[in-house]
Protein backbone atom coordinates (compact mmCIF):
# COMPACT_ATOMS: atom_id res chain seq x y z
CA UNK A 1 0.00 0.00 0.00
CA UNK A 2 1.53 3.38 -0.98
CA UNK A 3 1.67 5.19 2.24
CA UNK A 4 3.83 8.19 3.89
CA UNK A 5 4.41 7.23 7.60
CA UNK A 6 5.08 9.65 10.64
CA UNK A 7 6.31 9.02 13.78
CA UNK A 8 5.71 9.48 16.53
CA UNK A 9 1.83 10.43 16.19
CA UNK A 10 1.72 11.86 19.62
CA UNK A 11 4.43 13.59 21.67
CA UNK A 12 4.69 15.75 24.79
CA UNK A 13 7.91 17.31 25.45
CA UNK A 14 9.89 20.25 27.21
CA UNK A 15 11.40 23.04 26.27
CA UNK A 16 15.03 22.63 25.38
CA UNK A 17 15.08 18.53 24.85
CA UNK A 18 16.15 17.65 21.20
CA UNK A 19 13.37 15.69 19.49
CA UNK A 20 13.47 14.05 15.81
CA UNK A 21 10.00 13.32 13.72
CA UNK A 22 10.39 10.46 11.33
CA UNK A 23 9.18 9.96 8.37
CA UNK A 24 9.21 7.63 5.45
CA UNK A 25 7.32 7.03 2.04
CA UNK A 26 7.52 3.78 0.05
CA UNK A 27 6.54 5.57 -3.50
CA UNK A 28 9.81 6.23 -4.35
CA UNK A 29 8.93 9.69 -4.76
CA UNK A 30 12.04 12.35 -5.35
CA UNK A 31 9.94 15.39 -3.62
CA UNK A 32 9.39 14.99 0.00
CA UNK A 33 8.23 18.18 2.58
CA UNK A 34 7.31 19.08 6.00
CA UNK A 35 4.50 21.61 6.89
CA UNK A 36 3.20 22.74 10.25
CA UNK A 37 -0.78 22.87 10.66
CA UNK A 38 -1.68 25.77 13.30
CA UNK A 39 -5.40 27.14 13.76
CA UNK A 40 -6.52 29.92 11.61
CA UNK A 41 -3.18 29.81 9.64
CA UNK A 42 -3.47 26.80 7.21
CA UNK A 43 -0.36 24.38 6.09
CA UNK A 44 3.12 25.88 6.23
CA UNK A 45 5.80 25.00 4.76
CA UNK A 46 8.75 24.30 7.08
CA UNK A 47 11.58 22.74 4.77
CA UNK A 48 11.35 20.65 1.38
CA UNK A 49 13.70 18.45 -0.43
CA UNK A 50 13.68 17.85 -4.20
CA UNK A 51 15.78 14.68 -3.78
CA UNK A 52 18.86 13.13 -2.21
CA UNK A 53 21.00 15.14 -0.46
CA UNK A 54 19.10 18.12 -1.60
CA UNK A 55 17.37 20.37 1.02
CA UNK A 56 15.76 24.01 1.38
CA UNK A 57 13.92 26.12 3.46
CA UNK A 58 10.50 27.05 3.29
CA UNK A 59 8.30 29.87 4.71
CA UNK A 60 8.90 28.71 8.46
CA UNK A 61 12.36 27.00 9.22
CA UNK A 62 14.24 28.50 12.18
CA UNK A 63 14.27 26.38 14.93
CA UNK A 64 14.18 22.89 12.22
CA UNK A 65 16.60 20.93 10.47
CA UNK A 66 16.12 18.41 8.31
CA UNK A 67 18.46 15.76 6.67
CA UNK A 68 17.81 13.28 3.04
CA UNK A 69 20.17 11.02 3.03
CA UNK A 70 17.83 8.43 1.53
CA UNK A 71 15.41 8.42 -0.71
CA UNK A 72 12.76 7.15 1.40
CA UNK A 73 13.35 9.25 4.09
CA UNK A 74 12.82 12.96 5.33
CA UNK A 75 13.13 13.53 9.49
CA UNK A 76 12.54 16.60 11.25
CA UNK A 77 15.01 17.87 14.13
CA UNK A 78 13.92 20.11 16.80
CA UNK A 79 17.66 21.03 18.47
CA UNK A 80 15.76 23.06 21.00
CA UNK A 81 12.09 22.69 20.73
CA UNK A 82 9.81 25.81 22.40
CA UNK A 83 6.70 26.22 23.51
CA UNK A 84 5.98 28.37 19.76
CA UNK A 85 6.83 25.33 17.94
CA UNK A 86 3.57 23.46 19.51
CA UNK A 87 2.07 21.99 16.44
CA UNK A 88 0.51 19.14 14.12
CA UNK A 89 3.29 18.63 11.67
CA UNK A 90 2.98 16.53 8.56
CA UNK A 91 5.15 15.26 5.81
CA UNK A 92 4.26 14.64 2.35
CA UNK A 93 5.99 13.53 -0.49
CA UNK A 94 4.96 13.78 -4.62
CA UNK A 95 7.14 13.11 -8.10
CA UNK A 96 8.75 15.72 -9.65
CA UNK A 97 7.99 18.30 -12.08
CA UNK A 98 4.26 18.83 -12.71
CA UNK A 99 3.64 16.38 -9.95
CA UNK A 100 4.90 19.26 -7.45
CA UNK A 101 1.38 19.80 -6.04
CA UNK A 102 -0.16 16.46 -6.04
CA UNK A 103 0.69 15.70 -2.59
CA UNK A 104 0.72 12.75 -0.38
CA UNK A 105 0.12 12.82 3.19
CA UNK A 106 0.93 11.12 6.72
CA UNK A 107 -1.71 11.25 9.14
CA UNK A 108 0.71 13.86 11.28
CA UNK A 109 2.51 13.91 14.37
CA UNK A 110 0.91 16.28 17.25
CA UNK A 111 3.63 17.74 19.23
CA UNK A 112 2.95 19.54 22.65
CA UNK A 113 6.15 21.61 24.03
CA UNK A 114 5.70 22.32 27.68
CA UNK B 1 4.86 34.16 -5.39
CA UNK B 2 1.40 33.07 -5.19
CA UNK B 3 -1.10 33.15 -2.65
CA UNK B 4 -4.69 32.07 -2.16
CA UNK B 5 -7.71 33.12 -0.28
CA UNK B 6 -10.27 31.02 1.20
CA UNK B 7 -13.20 33.32 1.99
CA UNK B 8 -14.71 31.02 4.13
CA UNK B 9 -13.35 29.78 7.71
CA UNK B 10 -16.57 28.02 8.29
CA UNK B 11 -19.56 26.69 6.57
CA UNK B 12 -22.65 24.57 7.97
CA UNK B 13 -24.88 23.44 5.35
CA UNK B 14 -27.89 20.96 5.96
CA UNK B 15 -27.13 17.59 4.41
CA UNK B 16 -28.62 17.20 0.86
CA UNK B 17 -28.30 20.93 0.28
CA UNK B 18 -25.87 21.93 -2.38
CA UNK B 19 -22.09 23.59 -1.26
CA UNK B 20 -19.82 26.07 -2.82
CA UNK B 21 -16.57 26.43 -0.65
CA UNK B 22 -15.06 29.75 -2.16
CA UNK B 23 -11.18 30.12 -3.01
CA UNK B 24 -9.76 33.01 -5.31
CA UNK B 25 -5.69 33.07 -5.76
CA UNK B 26 -3.03 36.28 -6.76
CA UNK B 27 -0.54 35.13 -9.28
CA UNK B 28 1.68 36.55 -12.00
CA UNK B 29 2.53 33.49 -13.74
CA UNK B 30 -0.44 30.84 -14.90
CA UNK B 31 -1.02 29.01 -12.07
CA UNK B 32 -1.84 24.86 -11.23
CA UNK B 33 -4.85 24.86 -8.49
CA UNK B 34 -5.74 22.33 -6.60
CA UNK B 35 -8.53 21.18 -3.74
CA UNK B 36 -7.48 18.97 -0.60
CA UNK B 37 -9.63 17.19 2.20
CA UNK B 38 -8.90 16.58 5.59
CA UNK B 39 -11.16 14.33 7.50
CA UNK B 40 -11.04 14.28 11.34
CA UNK B 41 -7.69 12.90 13.05
CA UNK B 42 -6.49 12.27 9.14
CA UNK B 43 -3.80 13.75 6.96
CA UNK B 44 -4.46 15.52 3.61
CA UNK B 45 -5.77 14.30 0.51
CA UNK B 46 -5.87 15.33 -2.89
CA UNK B 47 -9.69 15.87 -3.90
CA UNK B 48 -9.26 17.05 -7.03
CA UNK B 49 -7.01 19.68 -9.60
CA UNK B 50 -6.51 21.77 -13.03
CA UNK B 51 -3.64 21.61 -14.74
CA UNK B 52 -4.57 22.98 -18.07
CA UNK B 53 -7.30 22.20 -20.76
CA UNK B 54 -11.43 21.99 -19.20
CA UNK B 55 -11.96 24.59 -16.51
CA UNK B 56 -14.68 22.58 -15.10
CA UNK B 57 -13.01 19.43 -13.22
CA UNK B 58 -14.41 16.55 -11.24
CA UNK B 59 -12.75 14.93 -8.28
CA UNK B 60 -13.67 12.31 -5.94
CA UNK B 61 -16.59 12.05 -3.89
CA UNK B 62 -18.78 14.29 -6.59
CA UNK B 63 -17.28 17.42 -6.11
CA UNK B 64 -16.46 19.68 -8.67
CA UNK B 65 -14.39 22.98 -9.45
CA UNK B 66 -14.33 25.29 -12.27
CA UNK B 67 -11.37 27.61 -12.85
CA UNK B 68 -12.13 31.27 -13.77
CA UNK B 69 -9.50 32.80 -14.61
CA UNK B 70 -10.66 36.47 -14.96
CA UNK B 71 -12.25 36.36 -11.83
CA UNK B 72 -8.81 34.56 -10.41
CA UNK B 73 -11.20 31.83 -8.62
CA UNK B 74 -11.43 28.08 -8.04
CA UNK B 75 -14.59 27.40 -6.20
CA UNK B 76 -15.48 24.11 -5.29
CA UNK B 77 -18.90 22.85 -5.43
CA UNK B 78 -21.04 19.70 -4.12
CA UNK B 79 -24.77 19.52 -5.60
CA UNK B 80 -25.52 17.58 -2.43
CA UNK B 81 -24.05 16.96 0.78
CA UNK B 82 -23.62 13.86 2.86
CA UNK B 83 -22.53 13.87 6.59
CA UNK B 84 -19.36 12.19 5.43
CA UNK B 85 -18.43 14.91 3.61
CA UNK B 86 -18.03 17.14 7.15
CA UNK B 87 -14.12 17.74 6.89
CA UNK B 88 -11.74 20.04 6.41
CA UNK B 89 -11.01 21.51 2.75
CA UNK B 90 -8.09 23.58 1.47
CA UNK B 91 -7.31 25.21 -1.82
CA UNK B 92 -3.68 25.61 -2.77
CA UNK B 93 -1.52 27.09 -5.62
CA UNK B 94 1.53 26.71 -7.35
CA UNK B 95 3.03 28.57 -10.45
CA UNK B 96 2.80 26.31 -13.57
CA UNK B 97 6.83 26.98 -14.48
CA UNK B 98 9.94 25.09 -13.04
CA UNK B 99 9.72 23.69 -9.41
CA UNK B 100 7.52 26.26 -8.06
CA UNK B 101 6.42 25.60 -4.24
CA UNK B 102 2.47 25.08 -3.11
CA UNK B 103 1.02 27.36 -1.28
CA UNK B 104 -2.20 26.26 1.08
CA UNK B 105 -4.89 28.54 1.89
CA UNK B 106 -6.00 28.75 4.88
CA UNK B 107 -8.83 26.47 5.02
CA UNK B 108 -12.58 26.02 5.39
CA UNK B 109 -14.27 24.16 7.43
CA UNK B 110 -17.30 22.21 6.07
CA UNK B 111 -19.68 21.26 8.76
CA UNK B 112 -22.97 19.04 8.09
CA UNK B 113 -25.97 19.36 9.56
CA UNK B 114 -28.47 16.51 9.86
Amino acid sequence: EAQVTQNPRYLITVTGKKLTVTCSQNMNHEYMSWYRQDPGLGLRQIYYSMNVEVTDKGDVPEGYKVSRKEKRNFPLILESPSPNQTSLYFCASSKQGVMIGELFFGEGSRLTVL
Amino acid sequence: AQSVTQLDSQVPVFEEAPVELRCNYSSSVSVYLFWYVQYPNQGLQLLLKYLSGSTLVKGINGFEAEFNKSQTSFHLRKPSVHISDTAEYFCAVRGSKGNEKLTFGTGTRLTIIP
